[in-house]
């Protein structure tokens, strides 16, 4: 079983829509969680931090449940522009991060 | 204010070669982490250092090590280049080891 597992891609979806994007990871002690985003041949850059509480920015919203050890990314009114590969990233607290494959998001017009 | 920088940008070497990689963290940053990325996969833990120490280590050969300097930069070594090490090489910097970090544009190396 891989660490981190994300959802297969690629979604394709009309702009407008919501999307969500699920994440399940292995490592019970994991401590820090996020999900970054990357366009092709570019680097990843941080969406937003994942939070036990949930946290929301915008039209993004995450989620964290330990117990079942699954994370969540919600994007409401899909824009053309959140067209990109959506990476769940998760820290462990023996200094090792792993990032999921990632799943690619097309929106369309 | 200056991002993660890293040099050179591409590099193409032959196998059996040795290559170093250097990345500049964000200033006050003193976490660095290296990663190997190849086409359609997400990016693979190789090192984090901290305050200057190695803190964490992926499933990487011994082939790969690194080192962080006193200003906190980093160099990631690898010998005996292999066609399979051909990849974009990733450094992020964070506050500290659990913080979130942010990458640099990275170093694409292809090895002929």
């Amino acid at each position: 079983r891989k660490e981190v597992e994300q959802d297969p891609g690629p979604f394709n979806v009309p702009e407008g829509a919501t999307v969500a994007f699920n994440c399940t990871y292995s490592n019970s002690a994991s401590q820090s969680f996020f999900w970054y985003r990357q366009d092709c041949r570019k680097e990843p850059k941080l969406l937003m931090s994942v939070y036990s509480s949930g946290n929301e920015d915008g039209r993004f919203t995450a989620q964290l449940n330990r117990a079942s050890q699954y994370i969540s990314l919600l994007i409401r009114d899909s824009k053309l522009s959140d067209s990109a590969t959506y990476l769940c990233v998760v820290s462990t607290g023996g200094f090792k991060t792993i990032f999921g494959a990632g799943t690619r998001l097309f929106v369309k017009a | 204010d200056a991002g993660v920088t890293q040099s050179p940008t591409h590099l193409i070497k032959t196998r059996g070669q040795h290559v170093t990689l250097r990345c500049s963290p964000i200033s006050g940053h003193k976490s660095v982490s290296w990663y190997q990325q190849v086409l359609g996969q997400g990016p693979q833990f190789i090192f984090q250092y901290y305050e200057k120490e190695e803190r964490g280590r992926g499933n990487f050969p011994d082939r790969f090590s690194a080192r962080q300097f006193p200003n906190y930069s980093s160099e990631l070594n690898v010998n005996a280049l292999l066609l399979g090490d051909s990849a974009l090489y990733l450094c992020a910097s964070s506050l500290g080891p659990v913080n979130e970090q942010y990458f640099g544009p990275g170093t694409r190396l292809t090895v002929t």
